[in-house]
């Protein structure tokens, strides 16, 4: 089956940086995405990587490594408004769908 | 921005009625999914639809479930007898295209409680 792991939940202090890392065990590999989710509303798209590497976007950087089944997604010069649920989703060959993991609940503390 | 839209955003039904959740989405995307959400679980996919007509569903997606585009803008999700479980998060979300770099976009979701 397919599998996909992130920490349940990780704390952080405003201004400081965190790393939300996402392991995955998958058949078909062809990509994955992160994206943010704020308590009770929609999935919001973050960052994706198809190939190894970083991909920066502003605040936010994504990095993969397709060899190690592994991605961690960096946020930089965190604000309160970060406080939510980061979401690991991983795209397979052949394949519509997005398979998500359980996401990590990230807490902003002033 | 464009946007995927959701109504209503909030349903309360009765075990064993038919509800219809409605969706727009993004006016040029041509990929459409449903996703649901219970509540404190993971995202899970539901059903995916192209060109009129359902492309890949899940488990979950059994015949209680269907999918619809009565015109050419919304996009309905059918749960004719609901269950107690199918209580939970109801997202849809569009796509401009089928690569693996096309963004899925979500809406903001039906809350779906069944009582």
């Amino acid at each position: 089956g397919q599998n996909i792991d992130q920490p349940t939940e990780m704390t952080a202090t405003e201004g400081a940086i965190v790393q939300i890392n996402c392991t995955y065990q998958t058949s078909g590999f062809n990509g994955l995405f992160w994206y943010q989710q704020h308590a009770g509303e929609a999935p919001t798209f973050l960052s994706y990587n198809v190939l190894d590497g970083l991909e920066e976007k502003g605040r936010f950087s994504s990095f993969l490594s397709r060899s190690k089944g592994y991605s961690y997604l960096l946020l930089k010069e965190l604000q309160m408004k970060d406080s939510a649920s980061y979401l690991c989703a991983v795209r397979l060959y052949n394949t519509d769908k997005l398979i998500f993991g359980t996401g990590t609940r990230l807490q902003v503390f002033p | 921005e464009p946007e995927v839209t959701q109504t209503p955003s909030h349903q309360v039904t009765q075990m064993g009625q038919e509800v219809i959740l409605r969706c727009v989405p993004i006016s040029n995307h041509l990929y459409f999914y449903w996703y649901r959400q219970i509540l404190g679980q993971k995202v899970e996919f539901l059903v995916s639809f192209y060109n009129n007509e359902i492309s890949e569903k899940s488990e979950i997606f059994d015949d209680q479930f269907s999918v619809e585009r009565p015109d050419g803008s919304n996009f309905t999700l059918k749960i004719r007898s609901t269950k107690l479980e199918d209580s939970a998060m109801y997202f849809c979300a569009s796509s401009e295209g089928l690569a693996v770099q096309e963004t899925q976009y979500f809406g903001p979701g039906t809350r779906l409680l069944v009582l």
